[in-house]
């Protein structure tokens, strides 16, 4: 089992609609976790944080089940300018603090 | 926020020689840096966590004779690939995290696109 699982997608979706990401993680001891952004050709970058109250950025929101080691990213009123792929990212309980990087899933938000 | 320099952006090598990929902190000090490498459609994947002052560390399957690591100060990581080969070709990404900022963000270089012919 991958240490972090993600739908690669594509998604393909119309401008406006609402789509949700979903991701697993294995290591239970896992202490933090985040949703990044990869454009084609370039650096992650992020995206948000995720806690465990479940987060909001204006129209993304981050939710975390520590539980069922389950992580999610919703995102409302899609944009042309989302289409990129999301990255879960999980960090361990090290002292350097190793993250690990989903395979991502790709969106495409179509006009 | 913090910025991490990587350089160069992309490179193309022959067959057989060594290619030397540089990873800065502008504005912070990084004990660790991260070296990842991503194959098309493929997720970033871990292959060393450089430590400022002595070893790397290597993950399973990474061959440290291959891709040499130095972190000889707070601000810089050297990754070296030598011998390069075709299936070497990939994106090289580094990252370091602000310990300084009070959060565990990533930061990532822009990245480096190795093609050997």
């Amino acid at each position: 089992r991958k240490e972090v699982e993600q739908d690669p997608g594509p998604f393909n979706v119309p401008e406006g609609a609402t789509v949700a990401f979903n991701c697993t993680y294995s290591n239970s001891a896992s202490q933090s976790f985040f949703w990044y952004r990869q454009d084609c050709r370039k650096e992650p970058k992020l995206l948000m944080s995720v806690y465990s109250s479940g987060n909001e950025d204006g129209r993304f929101t981050a939710q975390l089940n520590r539980a069922s080691q389950y992580i999610s990213l919703l995102i409302r009123d899609s944009k042309l300018s989302d289409s990129a792929t999301y990255l879960c990212v999980v960090g361990d309980s090290g002292g350097y603090q190793k993250v690990t990087f989903g395979t991502g899933t790709k969106l495409q938000v179509i006009p | 926020g913090a910025v991490v320099s990587q350089h160069p952006s992309w490179v193309i090598c022959k067959s057989g020689t060594s290619v030397k990929i540089e990873c800065r902190s502008l504005d912070f000090q990084a004990t660790t840096m991260f070296w990842y490498r991503q194959f098309p459609k493929q997720s970033l994947m871990l292959m060393a966590t450089s430590n400022e002052g002595s070893k790397a560390t290597y993950e399973q399957g990474v061959e440290k004779d291959k891709f040499l690591i130095n972190h000889a100060s707070l601000t810089l990581s050297t990754l070296t690939v030598t011998s390069a080969h075709p299936e070497d070709s990939s994106f090289y990404i580094c990252s370091a995290r602000d310990w300084g900022f009070g959060n565990t963000e990533a930061f990532f270089g822009q990245g480096t696109r190795l093609t050997v012919v």
